[in-house]
């Protein structure tokens, strides 16, 4: 079936450095997609969204690229901080599905001192 | 309130027992929606409320769930006859309303185990 996925399950940056996390989607009606993170123990918590007929957003240290032709999505921070440490979702709004999101399986950021 | 409430924050229940969780979105939100998380698992739809309209319930896994949402504001999930495939975290959203780009916001959720 058609699934949002994530090609890394688990990324680790240095400090300081920029992380940049991927996710595939299959669905190319779908028009909206947005990036969550995770920190153990809690709800997801928005970073950051895109519609698609946008190739890039950013945010503050956040960057959302969209490239719809080989139907994929990134999410890059900039000066990783230890607190960036979580799990990432990507998630995507099909149309006609009203706001009901469909989520990936998620990214772990590890970021070493 | 300030956020998405959700309650209990922990529930430990017995495999057959009916448990019931609750949920109260954001003042004002009228779209609210209830997703399962599994260990390690990324999140998967059960149900979603737009105001007075028919709720989307493609997500339920069986007979066994069920939600509702009383005067267009707090929902309760119920499980009836839990099994222990049922241990997840169940978590609860809401967002103003159904319209493309209206942000989805996430409660704490319920930390769900059946023993």
């Amino acid at each position: 079936g058609e699934s949002v996925g994530l090609h890394l399950p688990t990324l680790s940056v240095q400090e300081g450095d920029n992380s940049i996390i991927n996710c595939a989607y299959s669905n190319s009606a779908s028009d909206y997609f947005i990036w969550y993170k995770q920190e153990s123990g809690k709800g997801p918590q928005f970073i950051i969204d895109i519609r698609s007929n946008m190739d890039k957003r950013q945010g503050q240290r956040v960057t959302v690229l969209l490239n719809k032709t080989v139907k994929h999505l990134s999410l890059q921070i900039a000066a990783t901080q230890p607190g960036d440490s979580a799990v990432y979702f990507c998630a995507e709004k099909r149309p006609g599905g009203g706001n009901k999101l469909t989520f990936g399986t998620g990214t772990q950021l590890k970021v070493e001192l | 309130g300030a956020g998405v409430s959700q309650s209990p924050s922990n529930k430990v229940t017995e495999k057959g027992k009916d448990v019931e969780l609750r949920c109260d979105p954001i003042s004002g939100h009228t779209a609210l929606y209830w997703y399962r998380q599994s260990l390690g698992q990324g999140l998967e739809f059960l149900i979603y409320f737009q105001g007075n309209s028919a709720p989307d319930k493609s997500g339920l896994p069986s007979d066994r769930f069920s939600a509702e949402r009383t005067g267009g504001s707090v929902s309760t999930l119920t499980i009836q006859r839990t099994q222990q495939e049922d241990s997840a975290v169940y978590l609860c959203a809401s967002s103003l309303d159904s319209w493309l780009g209206n942000t989805i916001y996430f409660g704490e959720g319920s930390w769900l185990t059946v023993v």
